[in-house]
């Protein structure tokens, strides 16, 4: 375990569809990301909160809805995504946003698979 | 932009060869230097990191990194690698005029016994 949970590890879901993505963490951090990985592609920074506040949002499609209530947690809501949308979605955390410069610790991620 | 450069998508070795990845990236001004590893099925871990100081880091299992500033690259080292060293290695660059963690596309390293 690495401190940053994400549910569900796999989710498998129709282009009609509207489901989340969760990201808890318990370390203290105060930035939390989400990346997209897909196969031989770089990790895509998607959004980054600090201090609960959106600060980066890369060009994301809205289909892709972040939230993040409080420092611990962070939403990813889903809909009407298409195909090319299935990757692996990480979840990071740093202690803040500058802090950044001493790494970043990663959830496990949710396999998206989009039919 | 800020960006990343791994030469090596896929990597074949066997085990007890020596490893070098490579890894450059472009911007100008202080960097933090990072390598991740990602076995099959894990988390996104980290193998080393490059702040300041001397330029050849060690990490975890025996991997080192030298930072060439000159050449912007940060290059991945083991010289004997093993079979449980089959993952996925990526290099990642933080600057503080960027203030993310910007990250290559990855090498895949398959080490056969």
């Amino acid at each position: 375990e690495t401190g940053v949970t994400q549910t569900p590890r796999h989710l498998v879901m129709g282009m009609t569809n509207k489901k989340s993505l969760k990201c808890e963490q318990h370390l203290g951090h105060n930035a939390m990301y989400w990346y997209k990985q897909s196969a031989k592609k770089p990790l895509e920074l998607m959004f980054v909160y600090n201090f609960k506040e959106q600060t980066e949002n890369n060009s994301v499609p809205s289909r892709f809805s972040p939230e993040c209530p409080n420092s611990s947690h962070l939403f990813l809501h889903l809909h009407t995504l298409q195909p090319e949308d299935s990757a692996l979605y990480l979840c990071a955390s740093s202690q803040d946003q500058a802090g950044g410069g001493y790494g970043y610790t990663f959830g496990s991620g949710t396999r998206l698979t989009v039919v | 932009a800020q960006s990343v450069s791994q030469h090596n998508h896929h990597v074949i070795l066997s085990e007890a060869a020596s490893l070098e990845l490579g890894c450059n990236y472009s911007y100008g001004g202080t960097v933090n230097l990072f390598w991740y590893v990602q076995y099959p099925g894990q988390h996104l871990q980290l193998l080393l990191k490059y702040f300041s100081g001397d330029p050849l880091v060690k990490g975890i299992k025996g991997f080192e990194a030298e930072f060439i500033k000159s050449k912007f690259s940060f290059n991945l080292r083991k010289p004997s690698v093993q079979w449980s060293d089959t993952a996925e290695y990526f290099c990642a660059v933080f600057s503080g005029g960027y203030n993310k963690l910007i990250f290559g596309a990855g090498t895949r390293l398959a080490v056969h016994p």
